[in-house]
Formats: structure tokens, sequence, C-alpha cells
């Protein structure tokens, strides 16, 4: 079975520039994740989705981040424009269901150096 | 508000010994109780979880974890610690909050298991 897939694995961008991540999740799960890892702490949900819908998106920073998952497949995170503080592994789950949370599958993300 | 804490940044064992990552956790009401793993270059893996039931859950790898209600706990252990354990154990607690679950992580326990 093929794993999250994530890309770039790797981005290097100057503040206030602009940047987008792209996650495939594991075919047939309906509920995808995008975390934020900053260096030293845990991951934190910046949103969550149900097939291409938006379940929680509480702790996204909606001034500058964006996500979407038109086709309920792929999703893009986008960030615009970059601060220092967002520098950090972007992680992408997938589980088969919300009632599944805890099994979610993770990505190897992507990490994100903002200069 | 929950909260999630792993008390030892990092934790040492010699090979062939049994091994604890502590956690603990604040939360209002009823805990469901996580444990995943971080192996270098990989994404994050589930390991196993606490809902209900026995306070004693085993999982991948030989891990099992106790819970203790009483004191607000939930640590990894093993009887017999391998190398190939070394990585980075996250805790992690879901409850239901204003707005609905969520789930928080702690910030990580290296674990560095000697030959």
């Amino acid at each position: 079975e093929a794993g999250v897939a994530q890309s770039p694995r790797y981005k290097i961008i100057e503040k206030r520039q602009s940047v987008a991540f792209w996650c495939n999740p594991i075919s047939g799960h309906a509920t995808l994740y995008w975390y934020q890892q900053i260096l030293g702490q845990g991951p934190k949900l910046l949103i969550q989705f149900q097939n291409n819908g938006v379940v929680d998106d509480s702790q996204l920073p909606k001034d500058r981040f964006s996500a979407e998952r038109l086709k309920g497949v792929d999703s893009t995170l986008k960030i615009q424009p970059a601060k220092l503080e967002d520098s950090a592994v972007y992680l992408c789950a997938s589980s088969q269901n919300p009632d599944r949370y805890y099994e979610q599958y993770f990505g190897p993300g992507t990490r994100l150096t903002v200069t | 508000a929950q909260s999630v804490a792993q008390p030892e940044d990092q934790v040492n064992v010699a090979e062939g010994n049994p091994l604890t990552v502590k956690c603990t956790y604040s939360v209002s009401g009823n805990p469901y109780l996580f444990w995943y793993v971080q192996y270098p270059n990989r994404g994050l893996q589930f390991l196993l979880k606490y809902i209900t039931g026995d306070n004693l859950v085993k999982g991948s790898y030989g891990f099992e974890a106790e819970f203790n209600k009483s004191q607000t706990s939930f640590h990894l252990k093993k009887p017999s610690a391998l190398v190939s354990d070394s990585a980075l154990y996250f805790c992690a607690v879901r409850s239901l909050n204003t707005g609905g679950f969520k789930t928080i992580f702690g910030a990580g326990t290296r674990l560095f298991v000697k030959a």
C-alpha cells in the first residue's frame, strides 16, 4: 500500500514570498490533515478535511495560510506571504474516516525554512 | 484547557533493558490517549491508543502503555529495548472541548538505545 506522498521535501524561501505544499493521501482515505511541527514541539493541527469539505480550521492563520482539497483527494497548503516564524515541518496525514482519527498515516513532511 | 506534557527531552537506555517514556495530561472529561513514533526521515506512525477499558494497552513493536487516571499519566513502556527502537516518541491526547474534539501532541521524547 502506497503511503502519504508530500512534495517538495525541502523548501527555502525569503520572508514575504509565497510557497505551496502538495499532499496525496492514501487511496480511499476520506479524511486529510495538515499539521505544522515547529522544531522542538509536537505537531499542531492546521486544518482537517473530510472529503473536500473543511471540518476544522480553527488553528489555521487564515490571513496568510490557505488550503484546499477540491476533488476530495489531493490537497495543497499555501502560505502567502511567509514570515520567519513559519519555518517548520509541514506534515500531511490521512485516515480512513473521522472515526479512525487515531490511525492517521503521516507523510514524510516538507521542511520549510524562511530566511 | 487540555494539555499534554512529556517531561523528558531524551531517554537513554541500554539494549535489553526495560524502557519507560513518560507522558502526563490535563483534560476536562475523559481523555483519549495515543502514542506515535517518528523514525529518522520517516513520517509519524501510530503505536497504540487508550479509549476505554483495560488500563494496560498493547501496541506495535512490543510497546505497551498504562493509563493511570489518578496520576493523569499514560507512560509508554517496553520490557526489553532494541537499538532499532531509537526514535522520537510523541504522546497525544484527544478530548471534547468547546468547538468539538481536539487532539494535541506533546513536544516529544527522543529515545536512544545503546548497544
